[in-house]
């Protein structure tokens, strides 16, 4: 079973921010989250992963609260491309391989 | 870099058949990881190799087997395949195992079983 919580869907504005929010209750010590996201007829993508402290790349900054609970995937300017499912999983190190996707949370970015 | 290449890219079998799907990983990448897709149960994790050895296993039936080359390529095999086989099977590859590099997915073969 999936440890983590998403609503099944959002939309949002292009151009405007996209704050995608998981909960992550029983997350462990060694447990990293992770962000893929996967576009119609393609497969997953990876856009993030962080620990504890807050994470940022060219795609997206990944906001994890400070008792790891829960955390946010903020895409800062939305587009059209970013339409998808986007999937937050929580996962050992050592088991990066093995990863339990849920089912994740529609993103539809609207003109 | 090429990314992760999967092929075929669809397939149609019938039941009782076999088949065999091929992935490159990225070049470097010495972990492969098998998933399969399907609208009722989403995403789950067949197996993983790592340097020609196969390092973890999902719940799936005995039917379903892989194998890792010396350069990293992978197959996976089908035995006797049923109706519920047809899905998206998505290949993926990283870096290193038991560490955090993530994975970096192909885009799968869309097999159907009729």
């Amino acid at each position: 079973d999936a440890k983590t919580t998403q609503p099944p869907s959002m939309d949002c504005a292009e151009g405007r921010a996209a704050n995608l929010p998981c909960n992550h209750s029983t997350i462990s010590g060694n447990e990293y989250v992770y962000w893929y996201r996967q576009i119609h007829s393609q497969g997953p993508q990876y856009i993030i992963h962080g620990l504890k402290n807050n994470e940022t790349n060219e795609m997206a900054s990944l906001i994890i609260t400070e008792d790891r609970k829960s955390s946010t995937l903020i895409l800062p300017h939305a587009t059209l491309r970013d339409t998808a499912v986007y999937y937050c999983i929580v996962s050992e190190a050592g088991a990066n391989s093995k990863l339990t996707f849920g089912k994740g949370i529609t993103l539809s970015v609207r003109p | 870099k090429a990314g992760v290449t999967q092929t075929p890219r669809y397939l149609i079998k019938t039941r009782g058949q076999q088949v065999t799907l091929s992935c490159s990983p990225i070049s470097g990448h010495r972990s492969v990881s098998w998933y399969q897709q399907t609208p009722g149960q989403g995403l789950q994790f067949l197996f993983e190799y790592f340097s020609e050895t196969q390092r973890n296993k999902g719940n799936f039936p005995g039917r379903f087997s892989g194998r890792q080359f010396s350069n990293s390529r992978s197959e996976m095999n089908v035995s006797t395949l049923e109706l519920g086989d047809s899905a998206l099977y998505l290949c993926a590859s990283s870096h290193q195992t038991g560490v955090s590099s993530p994975l970096h997915f192909g885009n799968g073969t869309r097999l159907t079983v009729t």
